[in-house]
């Protein structure tokens, strides 16, 4: 069994400060680890994944996340924020091909001016 | 752009309405999903497609019965629904079952 929890529901913060969205995972196999983001009225966009290698990953828009295996961890981070990150952010967890993904149940970042 | 391209991208239906949500995948992938996400909760499986068979169905109401003709097409026609089944239902495809997913803007649907 796997599962995520996203520690912050929500998140405010001003515009070009450094944010930091934390996810946790649980699970009993290897794990490839996922975010994506979900901007106003829109569907799921991936925003980067780790499945093996490098635990620092980069994706796009500037945010990277790192695998921390011990802490279980894969926490998401961007050192300046602009107004166009207000989105709803969601980590995944899946145990590797012919393993179903497990989301979490998102954090909305609200970038203020 | 997303190569996966769901519609329509709005829904009114009434309860005795039939219609069905389209999905296209141009990814050339293998498996394809319909999630539902509705307000405040998190995002529920709702069918996978692996090679065009139905591998899972987590307990879905039978007034929703999804279709997958060849591997890149997936539809969900809906029948007889409820208002809570107003949601945004969302469409997403992966090279195999468990690799990455990819989603397309999903279908708002509303039940009057």
């Amino acid at each position: 069994a796997q599962s995520v929890t996203q520690l912050d529901s929500q998140v405010p913060v001003f515009e070009e400060a450094p944010v930091e969205l934390r996810c946790n995972y649980s699970s009993s196999v290897s794990v490839y680890l996922f975010w994506y983001v979900q901007y106003p009225n829109q569907g799921l966009q991936l925003l980067l994944k780790y499945l093996s290698g490098s635990t620092l990953v980069k994706g796009i828009n500037g945010f990277e996340a790192e695998f921390n295996k011990s802490q279980t961890s894969f926490h998401l981070r961007k050192p300046s924020v602009h107004i166009s990150d207000t989105a709803e952010y969601f980590c995944a967890v899946s145990g590797g091909s012919n393993y179903k993904l497990t989301f979490g149940k998102g954090t909305l970042l609200t970038v203020n001016p | 752009e997303t190569g996966v391209t769901q519609t329509p991208r709005h829904l009114v239906m009434g309860m005795t309405n039939k219609k069905s949500l389209k999905c296209e995948q141009h990814l050339g992938h293998n498996a394809m999903y319909w999630y539902k996400q509705s307000a405040k909760k998190p995002l529920e499986l709702m069918f996978v497609y692996n090679f065009k068979e139905q591998t899972e169905n987590n307990s879905v109401p039978s007034r929703f019965s999804p279709e997958c003709p060849n591997s890149s097409h997936l539809f969900l026609h809906l029948h007889t629904l409820q208002p809570e089944d107003s949601a945004l239902y969302l469409c997403a495809s992966s090279q195999e079952y468990g690799n990455t997913i990819y989603f397309g803007e999903g279908s708002w649907l509303t039940v009057v």
